[in-house]
């Protein structure tokens, strides 16, 4: 079973530049999710996906960031305009449902993609 | 609300010792709890999961856990460490308070001395 696939792994910017990360999650999976983090923290939920509709996006900075899953399967998140503090790992993951099982609620992460603003 | 509270941010053990790092919950619900390793560079990868079953959960490369609900604890261990063990450790509880995303720790970076 293919895990999740983010590209690019890497990416340098310069504040005020715009950039775009993809992720593909594991196949049949629902539920998709969007985390930063930031060099020795643990993750933080930016944006999570039901199919293709936003359960929460309560900590996405929406003057900057935004995210879609069209037709419930791919993601892209963008950053337009980056800032300083949004060099960190954006981590991508997916689950199968939000529906009653534990195992439902497992999360299987991508790679991750480094984000350095300069 | 939900909070993890992995205690010490590095830990350091020698080749062969036993691993232990800590993690305290808070869940006013019962909980799911995880714990997920991050090698250099990558990607999390769970490590084991309890899920209201036994108490005593084994997971992959040797790591268990024990879910204590009376010091709401869930520390992780391993009997002997390995150099390949070195990596970031985090901690995760979920609930239906919080609407089962995971809150997680701050994590616990593993040293393995040779």
């Amino acid at each position: 079973e293919a895990g999740v696939a983010q590209s690019p792994r890497y990416k340098i910017i310069e504040k005020r530049q715009s950039v775009a990360f993809w992720c593909n999650p594991i196949s049949g999976h629902a539920t998709l999710y969007w985390y930063q983090q930031i060099l020795g923290q643990g993750p933080k939920l930016l944006i999570q996906f039901q199919n293709n509709g936003v359960v929460d996006d309560s900590q996405l900075p929406k003057d900057r960031f935004s995210a879609e899953r069209l037709k419930g399967v791919d993601s892209t998140l963008k950053i337009q305009p980056a800032k300083l503090e949004d060099s960190a790992v954006y981590l991508c993951a997916s689950s199968l449902s939000r529906s009653g099982r534990a195992r439902s609620y497992e999360q299987y992460f991508g790679p991750g993609t480094r984000l350095t603003v300069t | 609300a939900q909070s993890v509270t992995q205690l010490g941010s590095h830990v350091s053990v020698s080749e062969g010792a036993l691993v232990l790092l800590r993690c305290n919950y808070s869940s006013s619900v019962p909980p799911y709890l995880f714990w997920y390793v991050q090698y250099p560079n990558q990607g999390l990868q769970l490590l084991l999961k309890y899920t209201s079953a036994a108490t005593l959960v084994k997971g992959i490369n040797g790591f268990e856990a024990e879910f204590k609900k009376s010091e709401t604890s869930f520390h992780l261990t391993k009997p002997s460490a390995h150099m390949s063990d070195a990596a970031e450790y985090f901690c995760a509880v979920s609930d239906e308070d919080s609407n089962y995303q995971l809150i997680w720790g701050a994590g616990t970076k593993l040293i393995i001395k040779p």
